[in-house]
């Protein structure tokens, strides 16, 4: 069974300070998406990476690719309280289309 | 509105019913995926459709549960005889091809009573 496991679950900061969301797994994925859903929301596309080293930037956040492709990160520069909302990794995988998605973090900003 | 359209929103079943979900993709997508969100949970993968084919359905529970993608008209996700355990947000994402990002809708929330 294909895992994504997200560290941290909980996170809880105050606005201006950075934080970095893991995402690990055992298995090779294709590409790797990082998304935010906010409560009564579906997941909303952020980034994907497909290369093994990538590095991605999106404003504020900085998304990298691990090179072996079995993990990924993401790391928001001065927090704000609009980034506020669960974050989830998702991994393709290379015979199938589907999504394994991770187990999400959990991020409130404060003022 | 050009993104995944999802409908009804909330949907409330009594037990034994029969529920059915629905599912328009992005407007030029041909590729629809169902997941299903247990409470505190994440999004597990249910099945993966083109028109008029399933494609991977090995998310699916092998009883109660069916999904197809007419050529014309939405996807649909049926769940017959309904059980509270089937409680859960079930999304739907779209892509243009397999390989390319899914796009999600907002789901619809599910409540067996």
């Amino acid at each position: 069974t294909q895992l994504l496991e997200q560290s941290p679950q909980f996170l809880s900061i105050q606005e201006g300070e950075n934080l970095t969301v893991y995402c690990n797994s055992s298995s090779v994925f294709s590409s790797l998406q990082w998304y935010r859903q906010e409560p009564g929301e579906g997941p909303v596309l952020l980034v994907t990476v497909v290369t093994g080293g990538e590095v991605k930037k999106l404003k504020r956040l900085t998304f990298q690719f691990g090179d072996a492709r079995k993990d990924s990160s993401l790391h928001i520069t001065a927090a704000q309280p609009g980034d506020t909302g669960l974050y989830l990794c998702a991994g393709a995988t290379y015979n199938t289309d589907k999504l394994i998605f991770g187990t999400g973090t959990r991020l409130q900003v404060f003022p | 509105n050009a993104g995944v359209m999802q409908n009804p929103r909330h949907l409330v079943r009594r037990r034994g019913q029969e529920a059915r979900l629905r599912c328009s993709p992005m407007k030029g997508h041909s590729h629809v995926y169902w997941y299903r969100q247990l409470p505190e949970e994440g999004l597990k993968f249910m099945v993966y459709l083109q028109k008029e084919n399933i494609i991977d359905e090995s998310g699916m529970p092998k009883e109660r549960f069916s999904a197809e993608f007419p050529k014309e008209g939405p996807s649909i996700l049926r769940i017959q005889q309904v059980v509270r355990g089937d409680s859960a947000a079930y999304f739907c994402a779209s892509s243009g091809t397999g390989s390319q990002p899914q796009h999600f809708g907002d789901g619809t929330r599910l409540s067996i009573l």
